[in-house]
């Protein structure tokens, strides 16, 4: 069964760091491009990032490009986001989905994680 | 970017009546490979989003063959033959085209 666990969230202060991890299992992780999904509180989805599965391509938002680095390690099955200079519109939950493909052709994020919350407050 | 833009964006159903949302993307989503990269997400009440559709057509494994996606141009539809109560929450239609993915407002589904 794939799993997908979301962790590292939490209250932060404006202009500070936070680290956000994914752990994958029930797939070969290393086979698979991943994202970052959040959502703010009340709102709808928005697309954060997407890395490739060997780390050779990574995407970004415009409203993070320069601040959020997305990055993983395929020997720990784990996905990272390294959130920097945080704003009060970073406010949101944070998914991470695993991206399927079959023969190039795309399948949709086929899972996703059950989120964490990062709050970006004084 | 693409814009993505989903209506209406709440749609009280009946019970064992059908239901139709719309999505139209800013530009075609049609990829050289003669597929459609729009995706139909479902987010139940207190849920992470689950896939429903991808290629604007294809159910994902386990979704019920009451829900169907079609396209017309960059106009797309996911319809849902007869609504369950299982059903409610909200609808996302996602291009995957390129970069950055953007996603539809959201159609809030409730049972009348």
């Amino acid at each position: 069964e794939v799993q997908l666990v979301e962790s590292g969230g939490g209250l932060v202060k404006p202009g500070r760091s936070l680290r956000l991890s994914c752990a994958a299992s029930g797939f070969t992780f290393s086979s698979y491009s991943m994202n970052w999904v959040r959502q703010a509180p009340g709102k709808g989805l928005e697309w954060v990032s997407s890395l490739s599965s060997g780390s050779d391509y990574v995407y970004y938002a415009d409203s993070v490009k320069g601040r959020f680095i997305m990055s993983r390690d395929n020997a720990k099955n784990s996905l990272f986001l390294q959130m920097n200079s945080l704003r009060a519109e970073d406010t949101a939950v944070y998914y991470c989905t695993k991206y399927s493909e079959s023969l190039d052709l795309h399948q949709g994020n086929d899972h996703w994680g059950q989120g964490t919350l990062v709050t970006v407050s004084s | 970017d693409i814009v993505m833009t989903q209506s209406p964006l709440s749609l009280p159903v009946t019970p064992g009546e059908p239901a139709s949302i719309s999505c139209r993307s800013s530009q075609s989503l049609l990829r050289h490979t003669g597929y459609n990269y729009l995706d139909w997400y479902l987010q139940r009440p207190g849920q992470s989003p689950q896939l429903l559709i991808y290629l604007g057509s294809n159910r994902a494994s386990g979704v019920p063959d009451r829900f169907s996606g079609s396209v017309s141009g960059t106009y797309f539809t996911l319809k849902i033959s007869r609504v369950e109560a299982e059903d409610v929450g909200v609808y996302y239609c996602m291009q995957a085209l390129q970069t950055p993915y953007t996603f539809g407002q959201g159609t809030k589904l409730e049972i009348k």
